[in-house]
């Protein structure tokens, strides 16, 4: 079975701080992705990563940069945290060549 | 991508099987349909896809109708654990470069005791 972890499942920062958000997936998959979902808004795609090293701006990259050193790790960094990026973020892998995505459980991020 | 039609809502007893109908009348050939779930607080989960034909796995069965304008994603005994958003989606096999994911409303289906 495909596995994707991420650091963590809860996590409250303060506005400012620097935040990383760490995905990690055992199934060698060269694609990676960042989403974040709120209510209202449903899925919104934040970065993707074809490759180790390689990175794309997805729908809403602002406020946020991604790092993909290693193909099973994928993180994403937000600079300096502000309220507007509380929300639920999502890591998901695939297969190139598939379109079926796996997704982490997700890291509920507040910001106050 | 094909629009899809789904029900709000689902009501299902706890054994009894839980069958999701989705329309996507205007699926293009090269296009096949995807299920994925979220479970409340959890990330969303893929279940099954196909483009024409049956198929069946582990966690549900796909049927597709034979115009292929509709389908039904049946779980045969459904579990409390079952309790979810179902999303119906179609999109072509081979993705386009960097293709998102994106969710209509889905089906919140209750699986109750």
């Amino acid at each position: 079975d495909v596995k994707v972890t991420q650091s963590s499942r809860y996590l409250v920062k303060r506005t400012g701080e620097k935040v990383f958000l760490e995905c990690v997936q055992d199934m060698d998959h060269e694609n990676m992705f960042w989403y974040r979902q709120d209510p209202g808004l449903g899925l919104r795609l934040i970065y993707f990563s074809y490759d180790v090293k390689m990175k794309e701006k997805g729908d809403i990259p602002e406020g946020y940069s991604v790092s993909r050193e290693k193909k099973e790790r994928f993180s994403l960094i937000l600079e300096s945290a502000s309220t507007n990026q509380t929300s639920m973020y999502l890591c998901a892998s695939r297969e190139p060549g598939r379109n079926e995505q796996y997704f982490g459980p997700g890291t509920r991020l507040t910001v106050t | 991508d094909a629009k899809t039609t789904q029900p709000t809502s689902m009501d299902c007893a706890e054994g009894r099987a839980a069958n999701l109908p989705c329309n996507h009348s205007t699926i293009s050939g090269n296009e096949y349909v995807y299920w994925y779930r979220q479970i409340h607080s959890q990330g969303p989960q893929y279940i099954i896809h196909g483009l024409k034909n049956n198929e069946t796995n582990e966690m549900a069965s796909l049927i597709i109708t034979e115009d292929r304008k509709s389908s039904t994603l049946s779980l045969p005994h459904a579990t409390l654990r079952d309790t979810a958003v179902y999303y119906c989606i179609v999109r072509p096999l081979v993705p386009e470069y960097g293709n998102k994911l994106v969710f209509g409303a889905g089906t919140i289906l209750r699986v109750k005791s």
